[in-house]
């Protein structure tokens, strides 16, 4: 059975850009969550979906977006980056939206 | 105000020791997990607690919900545990956890 998928795994932009994410989950999971991982700020929840509905949300601001298809795979999206955007983004599935959670090795973004 | 605190911060031990990582809540949880992060970022569960203790291996985990506690246990560690250990738990609202800030341990052989 296939982990969690993320990609890319780096990417380096610059400010005023945007960047897509992508986060394919474990055949059949349907809950899929995104997280922020700074060095300052440690992981933070970022938002979750659940067949194509956010549930969830944190405290990020409004250029933070995620989106989820039919086939449960999930894309974030960062506009206008801003240095302080630069972290590593993981995502996680979990089948139901309880129980364990998998995680992906995540996406990481360096915004010069 | 941190919701979840881990303590310690860093750990070194030398290989075989017996190793313990505190974690201290304040919210109400669903359920608390601990968390592996090898360098590189890749994140793995290990455990998922809602009550009592569990064990894999040489890892056991406990949970004490009244006292909003929960500690992991390494026992005979090893080099290859070393990594960062982070607990997170999981107040019920569709994954949105808060998380310790970790616990960075370096087995040495």
């Amino acid at each position: 059975k296939a982990g969690v998928t993320q990609t890319p795994r780096y990417l380096i932009k610059t400010r005023g850009q945007q960047v897509t994410l992508s986060c394919s989950p474990i055949s059949g999971h349907r809950s899929v969550s995104w997280y922020q991982q700074t060095p300052g700020q440690g992981l933070q929840f970022l938002f979750e979906y659940f067949s194509e509905t956010q549930r969830n949300k944190g405290n990020f601001p409004g250029r933070f977006s995620g989106r989820q298809f039919s086939n449960s795979r999930s894309e974030m999206n960062v506009s206008t980056l801003e240095l302080g955007d630069s972290a590593l983004y993981l995502c996680a599935s979990r089948s139901d939206g309880v129980g364990e959670l998998f995680f992906g090795e995540g996406s990481r973004l360096t915004v010069l | 105000k941190n919701e979840v605190e881990q303590s310690p911060q860093n750990l070194t031990a030398q290989e075989g020791e017996f190793i313990t990582i505190n974690c201290s809540y304040s919210v109400g949880i669903s359920a608390l997990h601990w968390l592996q992060q090898h360098p590189g970022g890749g994140i793995v569960s290990l455990f998922m607690l809602s009550s009592g203790k569990k064990k894999h291996g040489r890892l056991i985990a406990t949970i004490n919900i009244q006292e909003k506690h929960s500690s992991l246990h390494i026992t005979a560690s090893h080099p290859r545990d070393s990594a960062v250990y982070i607990c997170a738990v999981d107040p019920g609202g569709f994954n949105k956890f808060y998380f310790g800030s970790g616990t960075k341990l370096n087995v040495k052989p």
